[in-house]
């Protein structure tokens, strides 16, 4: 069966310090991954996603994640945190040539300033 | 010029109601989505359709009514409201020949009371 997890519900880091949030996922096949951010009161934002190529790959706002096949993780980075970073991040993960794109549970980020 | 809108953004009704909620894309997108994001933040598909035809169709009640009129188009109905149905109705739309993200609506808050 197809599952992601975050394996956190909540990221603290102070502005300025890079930071990290981490996704595992479950697939049977090759994986399409992606992140998404959701602000307060809002929908979901599409940041970046891997479909195949090279393992580190960048996106929106200055975040990139990297792909390991071996640790089945794509984990969630960005060198240096704004206070405006703070929201809701999800992982989430689609079977190649599958229609159905599945969700973590998300992880709440916290820039403190 | 948004290019998934949802209407109503807010729904209170009372239990026992029917209700619709309305979603349009803009974006040229074959394949659209129903979320339903919960109080703990977690999103779980509901269905999905791609051109027109119904290709995701999860274990939701038979009170939930998917109809997608034309591919720009998909409206959620909904029977017999009951006090779990409350939660936040996301919208979505992609392109589903490509391997990319998803684009969300702004989202739905139903309140059953």
């Amino acid at each position: 069966a197809q599952s992601v997890a975050q394996p956190e519900d909540q990221v603290n880091v102070a502005e300025g310090n890079p930071l990290t949030v981490k996704c595992t996922y479950s697939v049977s096949g090759n994986p399409y991954l992606f992140w998404y951010v959701q602000y307060p009161n809002r929908g979901l934002q599409f940041l970046l996603k891997y479909i195949t190529g090279d393992n580190l790959v960048k996106g929106s706002y200055g975040f990139e994640a990297e792909f390991n096949k071996s640790q089945t993780s794509f984990h969630l980075k960005k060198p240096s945190a704004l206070v405006s970073d703070s929201a809701l991040y999800f992982c989430a993960v689609r079977v190649t040539g599958g229609f159905k794109t599945i969700f973590g549970a998300g992880t709440r980020l916290f820039v403190k300033a | 010029d948004t290019a998934v809108s949802q209407t109503p953004k807010y729904l209170v009704t009372q239990m026992g109601n029917d209700k619709s909620i309305k979603c349009e894309q803009n974006l040229g997108h074959d394949t659209m989505y129903w979320y339903k994001q919960d109080s703990k933040k977690f999103l779980k598909i509901m269905f999905s359709y791609n051109n027109k035809e119904l290709i995701i169709n999860e274990t939701v009640p038979n009170r939930f009514s998917p109809k997608s009129p034309d591919k720009a188009h998909l409206n959620l109905h909904i029977n017999s409201l009951e006090l779990g149905d409350s939660a936040v109705y996301f919208c979505a739309s992609s392109q589903d020949t490509l391997p990319t993200g998803y684009t969300f609506g702004s989202g739905t808050r139903l309140t059953v009371v």
